[in-house]
C-alpha cells in the first residue's frame, strides 16, 4: 500500500522561529490535507492541497504532486502552535480512502 | 453546531465484552471515516464509507465493522474486544473528496 512518510518526527522550536515540515508519499493522489492535533487531541484541518501552493496567515503550504511530496511552513511560530502536524492523502484509487502519516510532533518555547 | 458527534467519550471495557462506538454527523457528507490513533503511530484507517450502503476496509479494520444504514450515522462495532484495542477512536466525514472534518475522539480502554 501507499507510504506517507513525515519529517522531522519531533522538533523543538524558540517562540518566533520558522520551521518546515515535510510529507513524502509513494504513490499517486487525489488530494492532500494539512491537520493540526493541538494538545487536548481536537484535529483541524490547514489546508486542502492537492498541489500548487496555499497560505493562512503565518502557515503556508506547497504541494508538489509530480514529486510526491508536500511542505508546511510555519513562520514566527508561537506557543499555540504547539501540537502535532499530520499529513493526510486521498488514494488515486478505491473511493476516498484517506491515509494518514505518522506526524511531526511540535513543541513551541516561550 | 453543525458537526461530528461521537459516544461515548470514554469507555472502559473487559476483554470479550462487544461494544459500539456511535458517530452522527449533521452535514450530510457523502463519505465517513473511522480511524484509531496509538502513541507515536499516527492515525490509522479502520473503515470507511464513500455513501450510504456502501462500507469499505482501511489499514486495520480486523476486529472491527461497520454499517451505513443512512447518510448521517456510521457507527464502529467491536465483537469481541481484545486489549490491543486500547486506544482513541476518531471519526471523521468528508464530502466526496473533501476536507474532513472530524468528530472529538471517543477513548477505548480494554482491560
Amino acid at each position: 500500500g501507499i507510504q506517507v512518510e513525515q519529517s522531522p518526527p519531533d522538533l523543538i522550536l524558540q517562540e518566533g522561529a520558522n520551521s518546515t515540515l515535510r510529507c513524502n508519499f509513494s504513490d499517486s493522489v487525489n488530494n492532500l490535507q494539512w491537520f493540526h492535533q493541538n494538545p487536548w487531541g481536537q484535529l483541524i484541518n490547514l489546508f486542502y492541497i492537492p498541489s500548487g501552493t496555499k497560505q493562512n496567515g503565518r502557515l503556508s503550504a506547497t504541494t508538489v504532486a509530480t514529486e510526491r511530496y508536500s511542505l508546511l511552513y510555519i513562520s514566527s511560530s508561537q506557543t499555540t502552535d504547539s501540537g502535532v502536524y499530520f499529513c493526510a492523502v486521498e488514494l488515486g484509487t478505491g473511493g476516498f480512502k484517506t491515509i494518514f502519516g505518522a506526524g511531526t510532533r511540535l513543541f513551541v518555547k516561550a | 453546531t453543525a458537526g461530528i458527534t461521537q459516544a461515548p467519550t470514554s469507555q472502559i471495557l473487559a476483554a470479550g465484552r462487544s461494544m459500539t462506538l456511535r458517530c452522527t454527523q449533521d452535514m450530510r457528507h457523502n463519505a465517513m471515516y473511522w480511524y484509531r490513533q496509538d502513541l507515536g503511530l499516527g492515525l490509522r484507517l479502520i473503515h470507511y464509507s464513500n455513501t450510504a450502503g456502501t462500507t469499505g476496509k482501511g489499514e486495520v479494520p480486523d476486529g472491527y465493522s461497520v454499517s451505513r444504514a443512512n447518510t448521517d450515522d456510521f457507527p464502529l462495532t467491536l465483537a469481541s474486544a481484545v486489549p490491543s484495542q486500547t486506544s482513541v477512536y476518531f471519526c471523521a466525514s468528508s464530502e466526496a473528496g473533501g476536507v474532513l472534518t472530524f468528530g472529538a475522539g471517543s477513548r477505548l480502554t480494554v482491560l
